[in-house]
């Protein structure tokens, strides 16, 4: 099972924020949260990852609350190109293993 | 410098032929790892592998193997093809130091 929960879609308008929550209450002490995102059926791309310190990136920044429970992603200036599917990724086991859920579909509007 | 090429982009295959998708990354990365997409969900880990010699099964390994006889390949093979193996197959790899995954293009496959 996903050890993440993200909400199914979302709209932004083009040039504001994009702010895409997600919640993985059962994550370990050392289990980083992974952002990856999906273009139109392209291969995954790496956005950001984070342990408990909030991340920040040429792409996006990424928010980690105290308890470590939940996570923001946040696309400074979205833009029509950020169309895409958003996975909150924390990784299972010690052999790499991602657990990737249904994730975000997030829609950029003009 | 290519990334992860995945070879062939598509294919339609009749139910019980046997298939290999290719996959090649010139990173040096130690670990390779396949997965499938089905429609409108989640990638799911088929195999791993965390170095050259090595390889381990993921969620749904059932009806592929894998082989990985060196630092830059890592096919995959459907013994003998079924129509629930229509999908998506994308190929990553990371550096096996962070979680940090880079993907191939993808490999879309029909079985009929």
């Amino acid at each position: 099972d996903a050890k993440t929960t993200q909400p199914p879609s979302m709209d932004c308008a083009e040039g504001r924020a994009a702010n895409l929550p997600c919640n993985h209450s059962t994550i370990s002490g050392n289990e980083y949260v992974y952002w990856y995102r999906q273009i139109h059926s392209q291969g995954p791309q790496y956005i950001i990852h984070g342990l408990k310190n909030n991340e920040t990136n040429e792409m996006a920044s990424l928010i980690i609350t105290e308890d470590r429970k939940s996570s923001t992603l946040i696309l400074p200036h979205a833009t029509l190109r950020d169309t895409a599917v958003y996975y909150c990724i924390v990784r299972v086991g010690s052999n790499y293993q991602l657990i990737w859920g249904a994730g975000t579909k997030l829609i950029i509007k003009p | 410098i290519a990334g992860i090429t995945q070879a062939p982009t598509s294919q339609i295959l009749a139910a019980g032929r046997r298939m290999t998708l290719r996959c090649t990354q010139d990173m040096r990365h130690n670990a390779m790892y396949w997965y499938r997409q089905d429609l409108g969900l989640g990638l799911r880990l088929i195999h791993y592998s965390n170095t050259a010699g090595t390889t381990g099964k993921g969620e749904v390994p059932d009806g592929y193997s894998v082989s990985r006889a060196n630092t830059d390949d890592f096919p995959l093979t459907l013994a003998s093809a079924v129509p629930s193996q229509t999908s998506v197959y994308f190929c990553a790899s990371s550096d096996g130091i962070t979680d940090t995954q880079y993907f191939g293009p993808g490999t879309r496959l029909t079985v009929l």
